[in-house]
Parts: structure tokens; C-alpha cells; sequence
């Protein structure tokens, strides 16, 4: 069955940092991966997704995500963070013959000044 | 846009109560899904569906049922609400194969 292993439940920052937020999938099939951020009392909003072709996925609000076939992960980044990216980040792996997303148990970011 | 509407943000309902929430997305999506989210468990899959008048459980069905009559509406059925049942409720939509999307979110509450 398919899994995601968010790697850190919670990740405190200063702002103007660089983040790194952990993700990894375990499937030896193709699979498309996405990001989602959900914000306090928010539903989940699109932040990026990788389905073919270049490793390096750019999304909105300046993040970026990178497609490790050999080690299975799609870490994502952002090189300075603002503190309206606190929020809650969710990593989610989809195989592309099947309806249904797996999900990580979600990553909670939080901008300090 | 993709637009996925959940109709009641809030609710608060009694025990044994029967609730619906209700579900409108307005891009054609064959799947359709119903997710509740809890502090520490993530988004569990409930129920979703592939076409009208179809279904499947989830990983955590028990005390739920849904129903899609039109292609664009899917609801969530709690027969008889348990407290245990406190929760977000997100539904969210698809074309087979692609980015799923999401609506906002029902905050219910069972006193």
C-alpha cells in the first residue's frame, strides 16, 4: 500500500530563514506528488504538485519542491520564509490509475520574527 | 478556479441527531470525496465516488454514508452523530489521475 512519512510533525523558523520541510513515499510504481498548505480554519490549498518531466517543481508563495526517484522524496523549500507561511503543510502521494490521495500526517510551520 | 463548496461551515448538532453535509464543486469532476481531519491522525478518507450513484468506503467508513444523485453534489450522511464524530470535514474533488481540490471545510461539533 502506498504511504507518506512527513518527517517532522512541527518545524519553528525564524523569519527570512531558509525551510526545509521532509516528505517521502514509499511506492516502486509511478506516482504524482503534491503539497498542500492549509491555513488556521481553512480548507487544503494547491501549493504544488509533481506529475512528469523536471525534478524541480516551483509552486506559489515563492516554494519550490524536489522529485527524488532514488530516494523516494519530495522535500519542500523556501529559501527565506515570511510569517504568513506559518501554517500547516501536508505532503500527498497520488498513483496515477487510482481516485485516492495518501496522506502524510502533515507538518506544522511556524514563523517566528 | 475550481471551485469546491461546502455549504455549512459551522455546525453544532445533539447526539443521535442525523446530519448532513453537503458538497458542490462546479468543474465536471467524476470523483468526488469526503475526508475528516483530526489533530495528530491527518486527513482520513471517508467515503468517495467515481460517478453518480456510485461509492466507496474509505479507509474509516463506520457510523457514515454518502450520496451522489447529480454529478456535481456529494453528501455525507451521519445516520445517528456521536461525539466521537467532532471533527472538520473536508470534501474535495478530481478528474481521475490529477490534482485533487479542496473546499473549505466543515467544522462539526455533537454535544
Amino acid at each position: 500500500a502506498q504511504s507518506v512519512t512527513q518527517l517532522d510533525s512541527q518545524v519553528p523558523v525564524f523569519e527570512e530563514a531558509p525551510v526545509e520541510l521532509r516528505c517521502n513515499y514509499s511506492s516502486s510504481v509511478s506516482v504524482y506528488l503534491f503539497w498542500y498548505v492549509q491555513y488556521p480554519n481553512q480548507g487544503l490549498q494547491l501549493l504544488l504538485k509533481y506529475l512528469s518531466g523536471s525534478t524541480l517543481v516551483k509552486g506559489i508563495n515563492g516554494f519550490e519542491a524536489e522529485f527524488n526517484k532514488s530516494q523516494t522524496s519530495f522535500h519542500l523549500r523556501k529559501p527565506s520564509v515570511h510569517i504568513s507561511d506559518t501554517a500547516e503543510y501536508f505532503c500527498a502521494a497520488l498513483r496515477g490509475s487510482n481516485y485516492k490521495l495518501t496522506f502524510g500526517k502533515g507538518t506544522l510551520l511556524t514563523v517566528n520574527p | 478556479d475550481v471551485k469546491v463548496t461546502q455549504s455549512s461551515r459551522y455546525l453544532v448538532k445533539r447526539t443521535g441527531e442525523k446530519v448532513f453535509l453537503e458538497c458542490v464543486q462546479d468543474m465536471d469532476h467524476e470523483n468526488m470525496f469526503w475526508y475528516r481531519q483530526d489533530p495528530g491522525l491527518g486527513l482520513r478518507l471517508i467515503y468517495f465516488s467515481y460517478d453518480v450513484k456510485m461509492k466507496e468506503k474509505g479507509d474509516i467508513p463506520e457510523g457514515y454514508s454518502v450520496s451522489r444523485e447529480k454529478k456535481e453534489r456529494f453528501s455525507l450522511i451521519l445516520e445517528s452523530a456521536s461525539t466521537n464524530q467532532t471533527s472538520m470535514y473536508l470534501c474535495a474533488s478530481s478528474h481521475t489521475g490529477n490534482t485533487i481540490y479542496f473546499g473549505e471545510g466543515s467544522w462539526l461539533t455533537v454535544v
